[in-house]
């Protein structure tokens, strides 16, 4: 498996503030996603970064609040916009490879509390 | 109902002994199931994959699939102190948007 490193590993932020979320994988994946995952709670998908074009995103999850880039084969981020205490979450990025692509790896998460 | 449901437990076991999870799942055209592996802080780590009917083994791990009942299961042998975790099933969404769903976990606690 591929090293996922993911940045910032924890925040603590403001209401109405904006933190984004990076992704950097140490090789070429075909699929990317972003989790969710609230305390004491399963990984919930937020959405898959598609790369050149924009991400697709499950139910209850918008562009507008969850912003994702993903320019190349090996980067991603994520924001999460105007945030709320209702945002506080571990946010993980997965990684999938070509041929393998339904076996996921993580990266390290991003613990984010918002006050 | 939910695409992929557990018992959040705490499933609890002497050192020793054999732990059991079990796991549904709704959609029945699905083919690819895993367990992943959870520690307090950490994030999931991949333990078994399985896409046929039967048992598939690797270690003191056994992942058991029944389409047909729509049933996943793992077994943990000689279960440790250290196999102390939350336990996620996950399936495979072929059709459409393709992602992985996750059940809520079950935590296991191994007793010294």
């Amino acid at each position: 498996s591929a090293v996922i490193s993911q940045k910032p590993s924890r925040d603590i932020c403001q209401r109405g503030t904006s933190l984004t979320i990076q992704c950097q994988v140490d090789s070429q994946v075909t699929m990317m996603f972003w989790y969710r995952q609230q305390p004491g709670q399963s990984l919930t998908l937020i959405a898959t970064a598609n790369q050149g074009s924009e991400a697709t995103y499950e139910s209850g999850f918008v562009i507008d609040k969850f912003p994702i880039s993903r320019p190349n084969l090996t980067f991603s981020t994520l924001t999460v916009s105007n945030m709320s205490p209702e945002d506080s979450s571990i946010y993980l990025c997965s990684v999938g490879y070509r041929g393998q692509e339904e076996k996921l790896f993580f990266g390290s998460g991003t613990q984010l509390s918002v006050l | 109902q939910k695409e992929v449901e557990q018992n959040s437990g705490p499933l609890s076991v002497p050192e020793g002994a054999i732990a059991s999870l079990n796991c549904t799942y709704s959609d029945r055209g699905s083919q690819s199931f895993f367990w992943y592996r959870q520690y307090s802080g950490k994030s999931p780590e991949l333990i078994m994959s399985i896409y046929s009917n039967g048992d598939k083994e690797d270690g003191r791990f056994t992942a058991q699939l029944n389409k047909a009942s729509q049933y996943v299961s793992l077994l943990i042998r000689d279960s440790q102190p250290s196999d102390s975790a939350t336990y996620l099933c996950a399936v495979w969404r072929d059709t459409g948007r393709r992602a992985l769903t996750f059940g809520s976990g079950t935590r296991l606690q191994v007793q010294p």
